[in-house]
């Protein structure tokens, strides 16, 4: 079945160092949506990009959509505190397009 | 708007034991899909309901069923519970359907004893 996976599962940062996570699907997605969680909370979504080779920004969150919609890209400049979480990327999957959620990569912020 | 909201938030159950679950979805959302959290599994999906129809299911046993109500409102049922059950169950409402931005509740943190 389709895979959704993410690497780093786990980065350690100084605040104020930037940050990436990749997104990597087995599939050709027709949207990917990037969720963020907070220690003891629940995901929250942040974004949904659906064209190819879409970017798009949030202060100072940069997310991209990969050429072949296969790939995505979540870029945090300037890491703070606030950002600590785990970020999770999503695509419909399957035959009825249900929602896959990536591995996850959980982002630490030393201050 | 209200949010998505889940009940009970904590539950505690031994073995063999069932439960049901309960989320409440935002006022007009008429999608609801449940997830299972777990550190070493993530977040896996269980189902998707739709207008009061399973549209999706994930690859969980027939323990795990659910049901969507007329006002969109959503229950799941554990049955026969497993030490492995023990988990963060994830409700999440969307106003298209299951491939849409999910709007997520707190969950509900089930401990099987």
């Amino acid at each position: 079945g389709q895979q959704v996976m993410q690497i780093p599962q786990y980065q350690h940062v100084q605040e104020g160092e930037d940050f990436t996570t990749y997104c990597n699907s087995s599939t050709t997605l027709s949207n990917i949506q990037w969720y963020k969680q907070r220690p003891g909370g629940h995901p929250v979504f942040l974004i949904q990009l659906v064209k190819s080779g879409e970017v798009k920004k949030q202060k100072r969150l940069t997310f991209q959509f990969g050429e072949a919609k296969k790939n995505s890209s979540l870029h945090i400049t300037a890491t703070q505190t606030t950002d600590v979480g785990t970020y999770f990327c999503a695509g419909p999957g399957g035959a009825t397009n249900k929602l896959i959620f990536g591995t996850g990569t959980l982002l630490a912020v030393q201050p | 708007k209200a949010g998505v909201t889940q009940t009970p938030r904590y539950l505690i159950k031994t073995r063999g034991q069932q439960v049901t679950l309960s989320c409440s979805p935002i006022s007009g959302h008429r999608s609801v899909s449940w997830y299972q959290q777990t550190p070493g599994q993530g977040l896996q999906f269980l189902f998707e309901y739709f207008s009061e129809t399973q549209r999706n299911k994930g690859n969980f046993p027939g323990r795990f069923s659910g049901r969507q109500f007329s006002n969109s409102r959503s229950e799941m049922n554990v049955s026969t519970l497993e030490l492995g059950d023990s988990a963060l169950y994830l409700c999440a409402s969307s106003a298209g359907q299951g491939d849409q931005p999910q709007h997520f509740g707190d969950g509900t943190r089930l401990s099987i004893l």
